[in-house]
């Protein structure tokens, strides 16, 4: 069956230092990933996908196949960047979106 | 904008209750998703919809119904609402590109 794996429920970071966020998936096939950020008392709200390979508030991913991940990853943290992450992946063919258990990021001044 | 409009923020229910939570899109999107979001389980899919009156079970549909008569909105019902029930429900449509946009969330409790 598809899942997806968060493995980290709480990420604490000092402002500055890097962060990466885990996501590991499962599915044989060619998948759809996506980070979503839940910022305090806000929407939950694309963050970025894997197809556009662009860098979004300074956060990046890359899709490993090898691996099965899409880790999400920036090189120094921001207090604003505090916030609930979810891993999602999209199997081809359906609309179906799997979303992980999510990962709070803390990041202390 | 894209604007996902879910109508309740905060609802408080009796176990038994029949209870309706609705969402609005504006943008002409074809799918919409329930969604149920609870602490350390993250979000789980009721039901979707990918089109006016048609309507796909999710991985939690049990104790759940959804309604689709108009494009824009998608609606869950639950026919005799229980105390596992409590929880932040999500509304999502879906964009042609793939992006999910999600309403602000109902907050329902059942006592």
């Amino acid at each position: 069956a598809q899942r997806v794996t968060q493995p980290e429920k709480l990420l604490s970071v000092f402002k500055g230092a890097p962060v990466e966020l885990k996501c590991n998936y499962s599915y044989s096939g060619s998948p759809e990933l996506f980070w979503y950020v839940q910022y305090s008392r806000q929407r939950l709200q694309l963050l970025l996908r894997h197809i556009s390979r662009e860098s979004i508030k300074g956060f990046t991913a890359d899709l490993n196949k090898g691996e099965t991940s899409f880790h999400l990853k920036k090189p120094f943290a921001q207090e604003e960047d505090s916030a609930m992450y979810y891993c999602a992946l999209v199997t081809s063919g359906t609309y179906k979106y799997i979303f992980g258990t999510g990962t709070r990021l803390k990041v202390l001044a | 904008d894209v604007k996902v409009t879910q109508s309740s923020r905060y609802l408080v229910k009796r176990t038994g209750e029949k209870v309706f939570l609705e969402c609005v899109q504006d943008m002409d999107h074809e799918n919409m998703f329930w969604y149920r979001q609870d602490p350390g389980l993250g979000l789980r899919l009721i039901y979707f919809s990918y089109d006016v009156k048609m309507k796909e079970k999710g991985d939690i549909p049990e104790g759940y119904s959804v309604s689709r008569e108009k494009k824009e909105r998608f609606s869950l019902i639950l026919e005799s609402a229980s105390t596992n029930q409590t929880s932040m429900y999500l509304c999502a449509s879906r964009k042609s590109t793939g992006e999910l946009f999600f309403g602000e969330g109902s907050r329902l409790t059942v006592l």
